[in-house]
């Protein structure tokens, strides 16, 4: 049974461009949350999709948008990178949206904004 | 969501019982501790979660008194692969408004021989 599986594994982009990210969730999970972590530091929200819906932002800007598709797997947009983007992005999967369920987190997509 | 407090670090030494002790002193009715465990460059991993009392797994216990305004991660005859970043966090346990996890710094445990 996969657990979550992230892609790329490393990214490396300039100031300015844009980047997409991609996680697929544990099997049988139907939610997915992304998260921000810079070295050092623990893991900060961004936000979380379920029925292909934004339910929960944390305190990013518009530049961090995502996606969720029917097959419940999760991309991760951010446009205009500036230095301060590089950090360990990484994403969790959990049955549905109760507090209560275990969430199951990736390896990460180690993203440097040169 | 309760802000929580736990030390930067720990060092210890293989074989002894390592206990990291979280305050959490806004804790609400509905919340639930939980513990994750990182590794570098990997992603947190759940360890163990409770309400009150005491919870017990194959890897580790979970002490929360009756106030429940700390809890305390018992991490029993720790080995060198138990050097980590342990994190404590106070999630919502029901609602379908989300599950956001809040981290802070964690504590970093270092095992030595």
């Amino acid at each position: 049974d996969a657990g979550v599986t992230q892609s790329p594994t490393h990214l490396i982009k300039t100031r300015g461009q844009q980047v997409t990210l991609r996680c697929s969730p544990k099997s049988g999970h139907d939610t997915v949350s992304w998260y921000q972590q810079a070295l050092g530091q623990g893991p900060q929200f961004i936000f979380q999709y379920y029925e292909e819906e934004e339910r929960q932002r944390g305190n990013f800007p518009d530049r961090f948008s995502g996606h969720q598709f029917p097959n419940y797997s999760s991309e991760l947009n951010v446009n205009a990178l500036l230095l301060g983007d590089s950090a360990l992005y990484l994403c969790a999967s959990s049955l549905g949206l109760a507090g209560s369920n275990e969430q199951f987190f990736g390896p990460g997509t180690r993203l440097t904004v040169l | 969501l309760a802000k929580t407090t736990q030390p930067i670090s720990m060092d210890s030494y293989e074989g002894q019982e390592v206990n990291i002790t979280c305050s959490h002193n806004n804790i609400a009715t509905n919340d639930y501790i939980t513990w994750y465990q990182q590794f570098p460059s990997q992603g947190p991993r759940f360890i163990i979660q409770g309400y009150k009392t005491k919870v017990t797994n194959e890897v580790a216990s979970l002490f929360i008194p009756a106030d429940r305004k700390s809890s305390t991660l018992s991490l029993p005859r720790v080995s060198l692969s138990d050097t980590a970043v342990y994190y404590c966090l106070v999630v919502l346990y029901s609602g379908g408004g989300g599950n956001k996890l809040t981290f802070g710094t964690g504590t970093q445990l270092k095992v030595e021989l």
